[in-house]
């Protein structure tokens, strides 16, 4: 693997379903971070995590939960998906949390939720 | 509130310069980034400006004055391949990415 890597590349799933995205980071990245990017709105940060072991939210956190046991895994899971979580999601990660590291980002899920 | 404000589409010419303006609003400020996103692929770094002033590289240039909560970005000699998003986000003062919405560049020939 070289980067970042996120399964699955697309979904439709029917509402009410539980949905785990994945996201793996070979870089040895400290920090790593979900948004979601809706048309016409910038990238929403969901959850983040600076150091494996530890979470937390960001601006849009209701409806996911996320888990980091590890350095390289970060995934993230709806519980019961609604149509309002339809999007496309980016998992990204950056060396440490604080400037000037540079955000590397995953090739994105993008997730239909009927 | 937090706010980040950029032009929604831009058009213009092969081998001609554009200027995108961001906007921003922040609660504290820790360094502003442009990032590259064409469509249905992921953003890609481009730029990053802490302080004041111009920061070049090759193509692609950068401003910043944090008195006036302004940036741009400045593409020259543009190629049909700069047809893509440009993002602009600010790090806050607690060190998350707050993102634009956005602006598309189309490149005409």
């Amino acid at each position: 693997i070289a980067g970042i890597t996120q399964a699955p590349t697309s979904q439709i799933l029917a509402a009410g379903r539980r949905m785990t995205l994945r996201c793996t980071q070979d870089m040895r990245h400290n920090a790593m971070y979900w948004y979601r990017q809706d048309l016409g709105l910038g990238l929403r940060l969901i959850h983040y995590s600076n150091t494996a072991g530890t979470t937390g939210k960001g601006e849009v956190p209701d409806g996911y939960s996320v888990s980091r046991a590890n350095t390289d895994d970060f995934p993230l899971t709806l519980a019961s998906a609604v149509p309002s979580q339809t999007s496309v999601y980016f998992c990204a990660s950056s060396r440490t949390s604080e400037a000037p590291d540079t955000q590397y980002f995953g090739p994105g899920t993008r997730l239909t939720v009927l | 509130g937090q706010n980040i404000d950029q032009p929604t589409e831009m058009t213009a010419t092969e081998g001609a310069i554009v200027q995108i303006n961001c906007t921003y609003q922040t609660s504290g400020f820790n360094g502003l980034f442009w990032y590259q996103q064409h469509a249905g692929e992921a953003p890609t770094f481009l730029s990053y400006n802490v302080l004041d002033g111009l920061e070049e590289k090759g193509r692609f240039s950068s401003f910043l004055s944090r008195s006036k909560g302004y940036s741009y970005l400045l593409l020259k000699e543009l190629q049909m391949k700069d047809s893509a998003s440009y993002l602009c986000a600010v790090r806050d003062s607690n060190y998350q990415l707050i993102w634009g919405a956005g602006t598309k560049l189309i490149i005409k020939p």
